[in-house]
């Protein structure tokens, strides 16, 4: 069984409408990510959380909003997707054992979303 | 704001050869620089973590190489298999006081019969 599991996998909606995308772990991390991927650009952040009650804006999280529901529970949510939302997005965990600058992500299979 | 710059964009290669893809990295102090494989439509995955005091690092056909000075490093792939067939994401942390990655573009690798 995956690690890192994300739902749904892909999904297409329309301009307005208000979308979750889900994301659970059995690795037992503290720590927990949401990027986005678009063509012929890196990954980037968008909402990251370090315990249930720790939650931080990355790099891009204007027209998004994150719930961390647990431990192993973290949704992403576009309350009205616009058509530049369309990518790829990941789910991604890490450990809170280890120092911060080194632990390795783990990332989830992604979702890929279109706005029409 | 930090910058990871890979090349090249895209490769192909025959089986069986060998390959090195580039990465310069921005990020000053330095404190790591990881490698990711990312295979089409599934999550990048971990290839190796570098720390300043190591200038090579293997993990199997892949090894990594780091010069902290000309802030360069280079994923060469030994023997090729079509499996390798994936891009490559070269990873610098955000710097001093934050978490944040930042992601290089990658480089698309083509490995073919």
């Amino acid at each position: 069984d995956a690690d890192v599991t994300q739902t749904p996998r892909n999904r297409i909606t329309k301009t307005g409408k208000r979308i979750m995308l889900e994301c659970s772990q059995t690795k037992g991390h503290d720590r927990m990510y949401w990027y986005r991927q678009d063509p012929g650009l890196g990954l980037r952040l968008i909402y990251y959380s370090f315990d249930v009650k720790d939650i931080n804006k990355g790099e891009i999280s204007d027209g998004y909003s994150v719930s961390r529901q647990a431990q192993a529970k973290f949704s992403l949510s576009l309350e009205s997707a616009i058509p530049n939302q369309t990518a790829l997005y990941f789910c991604a965990t890490s450990d809170s054992q280890l120092a911060d600058s080194t632990d390795t992500q783990y990332f989830g299979p992604g979702t890929r979303l279109t706005v029409l | 704001k930090n910058q990871v710059e890979q090349s090249p964009q895209s490769l192909i290669i025959l089986e069986g050869k060998n390959c090195t893809l580039q990465c310069n990295y921005t990020v000053s102090p330095f404190s790591n620089l990881r490698w990711y494989k990312q295979d089409t439509g599934r999550g990048p995955v971990s290839l190796t973590i570098m720390t300043f005091s190591e200038n090579t690092k293997s993990n199997g056909r892949y090894t990594a190489t780091l010069d902290a000075d000309t802030k360069q490093s280079s994923l060469h792939i030994t023997a090729s298999q079509l499996s390798d067939s994936a891009s490559y994401i070269c990873v610098e942390p955000g710097g001093a006081g934050s978490y944040q990655l930042t992601f290089g573009k990658g480089t698309k690798l083509s490995v073919i019969p």
